[in-house]
């Protein structure tokens, strides 16, 4: 049973470019969550979603971020026209169930620079 | 509100020695609990969790930890340390009766372990 699955593992962009992240739940897992790791800092929660319904993006920017986790294929965090600010690890992670309820299994995150 | 307190940023052991790493949390609710370790550049592994069952809780490589509700702590031990243990730990409190599950993570802390 593969784990969750990232990718792009590692992204480069400059700045006002477009960043698209892809995540792939664990089989069987309906419920993803996205979290921010700026260097130094712990993980923050910014977006959690079921098939094709965003539950809680209370910890998404207001700006320039969206999440989607449609019906067939992986959950996307898109961010547009990126800064430098948004150089972090985005990790995904993956339940079936409700998040407090159920483990949270992580994937192997995907490194974002902007340059 | 829930929060998550780790009390020391660096911990430096040798190996064979035990390792301590202290959390606190603050939550309206009886929350769960969980420890996660992060190896550079790696993804979030799960050590262990405390979901309301018995207070002592053992997680995998040797890792436990206790709830002390009067303490409102959750430190995580390991009686003997090993270098691969040389990693970052995540402490995380989820309370589900103010909101689904969110994870609230603390900031980590870094733990060397030295021959």
């Amino acid at each position: 049973n593969a784990g969750v699955m990232q990718n792009p593992r590692h992204l480069v962009r400059r700045r006002g470019q477009e960043a698209r992240l892809r995540c792939s739940p664990m089989k069987g897992h309906s419920h993803v969550y996205w979290y921010r790791q700026l260097p130094e800092e712990g993980l923050k929660f910014m977006v959690y979603l079921q098939k094709e319904n965003i539950i809680d993006e209370s910890g998404m920017p207001k700006e320039r971020f969206s999440a989607e986790f449609p019906k067939e294929g992986p959950s996307i965090l898109r961010i547009q026209q990126v800064v430098r600010g948004d150089s972090a690890a985005y990790f995904c992670a993956s339940s079936p169930g409700q998040g407090g309820a159920d483990t949270q299994y992580f994937g192997p995150g995907t490194r974002l620079t902007v340059l | 509100a829930q929060s998550v307190t780790q009390l020391d940023s660096h911990v430096s052991v040798s190996e064979g020695t035990p390792v301590l790493l202290r959390c606190n949390y603050s939550s309206s609710y009886s929350p769960s609990l969980f420890w996660y370790v992060q190896h550079p550049n790696k993804g979030l592994q799960l050590l262990l969790k405390y979901t309301s069952a018995a207070t002592l809780v053992k997680g995998i490589n040797g890792f436990e930890a206790e709830f002390k509700k009067s303490e409102t702590s959750f430190h995580l031990t390991k009686p003997s340390a090993h270098m691969s243990d040389a990693a970052e730990y995540f402490c995380v409190v989820s309370d589900l009766r103010n909101s689904w599950g969110k994870l609230q993570f603390g900031a980590g802390t870094q733990v060397v372990v030295t021959p």
